[in-house]
């Protein structure tokens, strides 16, 4: 079966620089979470997006942002980069935006020299 | 807002022994309650949920909650450990209503499964 697709799956930043992480959901889920995963943390919710519109807010910085596409693909983008935004950053979508499941990627890790 | 507390960052178990994973949650209102499993370097992968129908959830690879309202619980647990059960295990919960609510996590519990 189809899963989440997260790219890249790794990628190396240096600080004040700008990250682009990208995610294609399951074959027609219409919402997608993003979340981070710090080193030895547990995941941490940014936002998340239900047919283009943004649905709900967790502790995603100013310096963040995020969209979803028509095609549902999802979008996270990172300016002024930080060290400690090093992190695993986790996609997960869903059918509908009260599904109970949500459908974890596999994941990009980003690190910030 | 809802919160999640897992009791011992690591558990240790023999394997063929039983597995208990403890979960405690905090809502005004019954939530609904979710166990992942994450392997080394990989994404989460829904183990079972609970979302108001039947108190004892069985889920995949043998692994079954219960959620006890007067405990404020949802305990993970599996009769007969194996070796390929060893990973970090999140409890995490989210608001019983509808909108693509983002899941809270608890701070996770790393099993070692003993030979």
């Amino acid at each position: 079966a189809a899963g989440v697709i997260q790219s890249p799956r790794h990628l190396i930043k240096e600080k004040r620089e700008t990250a682009t992480l990208k995610c294609y959901p399951i074959p027609r889920h219409d919402t997608v979470y993003w979340y981070q995963q710090g080193p030895g943390q547990d995941p941490q919710f940014l936002i998340s997006f239900y047919e283009k519109m943004q649905s709900d807010k967790g502790s995603i910085p100013d310096r963040f942002s995020a969209q979803q596409f028509s095609d549902y693909h999802s979008e996270l983008n990172m300016s002024s980069l930080e060290l400690g935004d090093s992190a695993l950053y986790f996609c997960a979508s869903s059918l509908g935006q009260a599904s109970y499941e949500q459908y974890f990627g596999p994941g990009t890790r980003l690190t910030v020299t | 807002a809802q919160s999640v507390t897992q009791l011992g960052s690591h558990v240790s178990v023999s394997e063929g022994a039983l597995v208990l994973l403890r979960c405690n949650y905090s809502s005004s209102v019954p939530p609904y309650l979710f166990w992942y499993v994450q392997y080394p370097n990989q994404g989460l992968q829904l183990l079972l949920k609970y979302t108001s129908a039947a108190t004892l959830v069985k889920g995949i690879n043998g692994f079954e909650a219960e959620f006890k309202k007067s405990e404020t619980s949802f305990h993970l647990t599996k009769p007969s450990a194996h070796m390929s059960d060893a990973a970090e295990y999140f409890c995490a919960v989210r608001a019983p209503r509808g909108g693509a609510d983002g899941l809270t996590f608890g701070k996770g519990t790393h099993l070692i499964i003993q030979p």
